[in-house]
């Protein structure tokens, strides 16, 4: 694998509690990404980061919050998680922002919220 | 903004067949187009991208596609099915040099029978 890691892999958790995802990755890329993927929708992007402390919003990034205090670790935050949020989380990391790159991806956080 | 849709959320093939997982996009700009594979309980994995220059891009595995600006398509094809190839495939335009507009579709899951 490309170095890149999610913890937890599986996590079930009550509606209004907060959860924490950690992406690590070993590659030193610059820019990490956090995705969901439901049926029916593919991929949608959460968060991103650019940098050490650099982040910004996605498409769908309502009720998510994140934080890179170091370049390995990219954290995905619900703070108070909702049924909505139960879905699967993916990590992915790039060297560089242009499109030609493409991603690599984590396996996968399956993040069930009853 | 640039959008993907894949048509057909599941497609089934016999082994030796040819498998045909058709993309369109939308996009403003040139696009640049990927295709990308995700096995069960995996992330997802780039299979092959089209940024510039010749329009046929041949990937891993033995499968190709062809960009058609004209048909506003990027159709992902194998000349034979092997059973290895039963997987979820998702089709991603992003239509700047900025990775952080990529877009996602669906996805098409891939059945090979036997």
């Amino acid at each position: 694998d490309a170095g890149i890691t999610q913890s937890p892999r599986h996590k079930v958790t009550e509606t209004g509690t907060p959860v924490t995802l950690r992406c690590h990755q070993t590659e030193n890329h610059r820019y990490m990404y956090w995705y969901r993927q439901d049926p029916g929708h593919g991929l949608r992007l959460i968060h991103y980061s650019y940098g050490v402390k650099d982040t910004d919003k996605g498409e769908v990034s309502d009720g998510y919050s994140v934080s890179r205090s170091k370049t390995e670790d990219f954290l995905l935050t619900l703070e108070s998680a909702t049924s909505s949020q139960t879905s699967v989380y993916f990590c992915a990391i790039s060297e560089l922002a242009l499109s030609s790159y493409g991603y690599t991806f984590g396996s996968g956080t399956r993040l069930t919220v009853v | 903004a640039q959008s993907v849709t894949q048509l057909g959320s599941h497609v089934s093939v016999s082994e030796g067949a040819l498998v045909l997982l058709r993309c369109n996009y939308s996009s403003s700009v040139p696009p640049y187009l990927f295709w990308y594979v995700q096995y069960p309980n995996q992330g997802l994995q780039l299979l092959l991208k089209y940024t510039t220059g010749a329009t046929l891009v041949k990937g891993i595995n033995g499968f190709e596609a062809e960009f058609k600006k004209s048909e506003t398509s990027f159709h992902l094809t194998k000349p034979s099915a092997h059973m290895s190839d039963a997987a979820e495939y998702f089709c991603a335009v992003s239509a700047s040099r900025n990775n952080n507009d990529m877009r996602f579709g669906a996805g098409t899951r891939l059945t090979v029978k036997p």
